[in-house]
């Protein structure tokens, strides 16, 4: 089963412009994570935010969580054609003694020039 | 470091016959974990092992299977294979941490594409 619904399920901008993804989940969470995929490749990690943090910035990136709602957001900022793929929020379930992550329906992102 | 590997990269079967894939992680990481990815169902975990001991497990039929070697390389073999096991299977190695903190993130390999035909 999958813990992360991401909205939208597709974007398509202009290279220089912002890109918002949403990602919500259902049960308590350590962390949540970021991913980006590019097209059938590997996950490529991007960002962590634990559970106490509300934000976080990484470069172009920006996350944002906010527990009470069980809702993050990625923000990148002045997209480029590269920034091309796929991307999932991932949130971490782990109880210390055991790794798993449940990721969310992923957002595609398309950066056109 | 080198990156997680994991082979073959792409791999065609029948169905009803076994499958066994590899994944060799960062050096240094003892945590390994799968994940199944479909157009369908997404991404989806299978089981994750920390010195070949799996500590976690998805809801996967019995058909599918792992285990983990005492240099942290892990196999995961799947038999009597379906059309719906054609996907790609994602390895991800991770470092347990020290201390109290829960919070680690994953690097994955590049994934095996299975077709069951």
């Amino acid at each position: 089963s999958q813990q992360g619904e991401e909205d939208p399920q597709a974007l398509s901008i202009q290279e220089g412009e912002n890109a918002t993804m949403n990602c919500s989940y259902k049960t308590s969470i350590n962390n949540l994570q970021w991913y980006r995929q590019n097209s059938g490749r590997g996950l490529v990690h991007l960002i962590l935010i634990r559970s106490n943090e509300r934000e976080k910035h990484s470069g172009r990136l920006r996350v944002t969580l906010d527990t009470s709602k069980k809702s993050s957001s990625l923000l990148i900022t002045a997209s480029r054609a590269a920034d091309t793929a796929s991307y999932f929020c991932a949130t971490d379930e782990s109880n210390g003694t055991a790794s798993k992550l449940t990721f969310g329906t992923g957002t595609r992102l398309q950066v056109t020039l | 470091k080198a990156g997680v590997t994991q082979t073959p990269r792409y791999l065609i079967k029948t169905r009803g016959q076994q499958v066994t894939l590899s994944c060799s992680p960062i050096s240094g990481h003892r945590s390994v974990s799968w994940y199944q990815q479909t157009p369908g169902q997404g991404l989806q975990f299978l089981f994750e092992y920390f010195s070949e001991t799996q500590r976690n497990k998805g809801n996967f039929p019995g058909r599918f299977s792992g285990r983990q070697f005492s240099n942290s390389r892990s196999e995961m073999n799947v038999s009597t294979l379906e059309l719906g096991d054609s996907a790609l299977y994602l390895c991800a190695s991770s470092f347990f941490p020290s201390g109290r903190s829960r919070s680690y993130e994953q690097y994955f390999g590049p994934g095996t594409r299975l077709t069951v035909t």
